[in-house]
């Protein structure tokens, strides 16, 4: 069975220093990837998702995530955190050929000035 | 194009009490899904439509969750009775057919029951 684990569920940084989020998923098929960010007192937001192609995919507010097979990880980076960055993160899995999701417990990111 | 909607965004009820959740997906897509957030958990598949056909509902907890989604729009989510194992945030998500794999989340309803 597919899972997905979120190595740290609380990251601080201080405003504009870097950032990386760390998920590494197990699964025995090949599967697309996806970031999700949640905001204080919002719902679910798509960051960003690996279907094929490039392992280096581009989202919204300047994210990017890396997809490595070989170490079957999907980390999530920031060159310079913001203050409106502080959200809750989540990485996901879906199997191809699938229709669930298969979330990490999420990473609480906090951005302290 | 209006994203999913949800309602209530929040709803505070007793144990044993019912509780029906409203999801409008994204127009025009076939498949909307359920997902539960219980607290200090993972998000969870509950179930999920295609149109008005359950696909795959091999998530819901147990036989006190009902779902439906007559004529393939929106979907109700009815908790009944409640428990207090219940409490939690409920995500709606739909996907077109086009990029199937690429679900869309409502804003969730925060259901706690006391």
């Amino acid at each position: 069975a597919q899972s997905v684990t979120q190595l740290d569920s609380q990251v601080p940084v201080f405003e504009e220093a870097p950032v990386e989020l760390r998920c590494n998923y197990s699964s025995s098929v090949s599967v697309y990837l996806f970031w999700y960010v949640q905001y204080p007192n919002q719902g679910l937001q798509l960051l960003l998702k690996y279907l094929s192609g490039s392992t280096l995919v581009k989202g919204i507010n300047g994210f990017e995530a890396e997809f490595n097979k070989s170490q079957t990880s999907f980390h999530l980076r920031k060159p310079s955190v913001h203050i409106s960055d502080t959200a809750e993160y989540f990485c996901a899995v879906l199997e191809q050929g699938a229709q669930k999701l298969v979330f990490g417990q999420g990473t609480r990111l906090t951005i302290n000035p | 194009e209006a994203g999913v909607t949800q309602f209530p965004s929040h709803s505070v009820i007793e144990k044993g009490q019912t509780v029906t959740l409203r999801c409008d997906p994204i127009s025009g897509h076939d498949n909307l899904y359920w997902y539960r957030r219980v607290m200090g958990k993972e998000i969870k598949f509950l179930l999920h439509f295609v149109k008005e056909s359950k696909q795959d509902e091999s998530g819901m907890p147990n036989n006190r969750f009902l779902a439906e989604r007559t004529g393939g729009t929106y979907s109700t989510l009815k908790v009944q009775p409640a428990e207090l194992e219940d409490s939690g945030v409920y995500f709606c998500a739909s996907s077109g057919d086009y990029r199937v794999e690429t679900q869309y989340f409502g804003p969730g309803t925060r259901l706690l029951v006391l």
